[in-house]
């Protein structure tokens, strides 16, 4: 079946230094991934999404890549900012489901401090 | 707008107790979700409408209910509450592949 795993439950970085956040995923299909950013009692929010017409997806200063060959979508970003602290979670949508089940992994919390 | 509200945010519950949650959109999406976030663990999808058909996943078939009276409204009914429901539940809808969630329900079972 569809899964995904983040790794790290937690990242702790100094701000200024980069980001990756890690995510891997099992799919029979060749699925969507999603990365979507939770902040302190907010709803989550789509930050990144795989398909975006042959370009490298990127938002607010984050990117991300699909490496079919190793099912990588692993998030980045060059300077982590105070404001990045949230909870991030990777999402995976098999492309056979039309319906747009999504499979989260269990996210990871980003703590950035000063 | 692309805001999906839930109400209410925090819900306390006696187990043994019914519980009914609320999810609103005015996105006009036909897709409307139920999720469950247990700590240190991934949203787990309960189950979702398509226009007015209502799929539930299989292990949790039979444990919730749900309705939705209309395209806006969609929600989340737990007959007797039992302490492993505590957790915080999000809704979220979509057109498309992209999901808009909510911020949750925090339901606390005593």
């Amino acid at each position: 079946g569809d899964s995904v795993t983040q790794t790290e439950g937690l990242v702790t970085l100094t701000e200024g230094l980069p980001v990756m956040l890690n995510c891997t995923y099992q799919s029979t299909y060749s699925p969507f991934l999603f990365w979507y950013v939770q902040h302190l009692n907010e709803a989550p929010k789509l930050l990144l999404k795989s398909f975006t017409d042959n370009k490298r997806p990127e938002h607010q200063g984050f990117h991300a890549t699909l490496h079919k060959s190793s099912s990588s979508f692993h998030l980045q970003k060059s300077s982590a900012q105070l404001s990045d602290s949230a909870l991030y979670y990777c999402a995976l949508s098999d492309r056979g489901s039309a319906l747009g089940r999504l499979h989260f992994g269990a996210g990871t919390q980003l703590i950035v401090i000063p | 707008d692309t805001t999906v509200k839930q109400n209410p945010r925090y819900k306390l519950a006696r187990v043994g107790k019914p519980v009914n949650l609320i999810c609103s959109q005015t996105m006009n999406h036909d897709t409307m979700y139920w999720y469950q976030k247990k700590p240190n663990q991934a949203p787990k999808l309960l189950l979702f409408y398509y226009d007015k058909i209502l799929n539930r996943e299989a292990d949790t078939f039979e444990k919730f209910q749900s309705s939705r009276p209309n395209n806006s409204f969609c929600s989340l009914y737990i007959g007797s509450a039992g302490l492993e429901y505590s957790a915080m539940y999000l809704c979220a809808s979509s057109r498309a592949l992209e999901q808009y969630f909510g911020p949750g329900t925090r339901l606390t079972v005593l």
